[in-house]
């Protein structure tokens, strides 16, 4: 049972443009998700994160937009850099009687073009 | 103010042996989480511990496997009797409240 998937295993860009990473969720009970980039051998680090009363998450060049009504997350780069080339994660938690567990979709590896 | 640690970084076992795989909380921090990346696979989650308390450990395989985190020093995840299908990335995530940071992670290779 899959409740948080990113059905794209793979998306390429060029330098400059946008890059929108895309996760869908099942459960309604979610109330906390997060974004993640991954380089090979290395920990996930923590881009942003969004609360379920929000529907958007801006810092920087990192833009979060949650749609809660379509159970649908995604996350905007611009502009994007090759330097941003990794595997990107999304995840989400119920907070507030689970203690917070992260559920994790199966990841998008985005590679960026010079 | 340093990151998680975790140490070993890459961890061999033969068939049958033990592996202890340590995590050090970032500074502040007193909620640990284990969580293992299979090969071609997400992350998934394994347990959640504070202080001397288990959480949640819905995630843990019943048998082989537990977790500690003692009042003082490192969280230990630790797997008994290995086996081939224990291959894997782990990671240790601590968190303040609700973000959770990872560690670099421990590799640990079955042969």
């Amino acid at each position: 049972d899959q409740q948080v998937k990113q059905n794209s295993p793979s998306l390429s860009v060029q330098e400059g443009r946008i890059s929108i990473l895309n996760c869908d969720y099942t459960n309604s009970m979610f109330d906390y998700f997060l974004w993640y980039k991954k380089y090979p051998a290395e920990g996930p680090t923590f881009l942003i994160s969004i609360s379920s009363i929000k529907d958007k998450n801006e810092d920087g060049r990192f833009t979060v937009f949650l749609n809660k009504s379509a159970k649908h997350l995604s996350l905007h780069i611009v502009p994007s850099q090759p330097g941003d080339s990794a595997v990107y994660f999304c995840a989400a938690s119920q907070t507030y009687n689970q203690g917070g567990k992260l559920i994790f979709g199966q990841g998008t590896e985005l590679s960026v073009k010079p | 103010n340093a990151g998680v640690m975790q140490n070993p970084r890459h961890l061999v076992r033969r068939r049958g042996q033990e592996a202890r795989l340590r995590c050090s909380p970032m500074k502040g921090h007193s909620h640990v989480y284990w969580y293992r990346q299979l090969p071609e696979e997400g992350l998934k989650f394994m347990v959640y511990l504070q202080k001397e308390n288990i959480i949640d450990e819905s995630g843990m395989p019943k048998e082989r496997f537990s977790a500690e985190f003692p009042k003082e020093g490192p969280s230990i995840l630790r797997i008994q009797q290995v086996v081939r299908g224990d291959s894997a990335a782990y990671f240790c995530a601590s968190s303040p409240e609700v973000t959770q940071y990872f560690g670099p992670g421990t590799r640990l290779t079955v042969l």
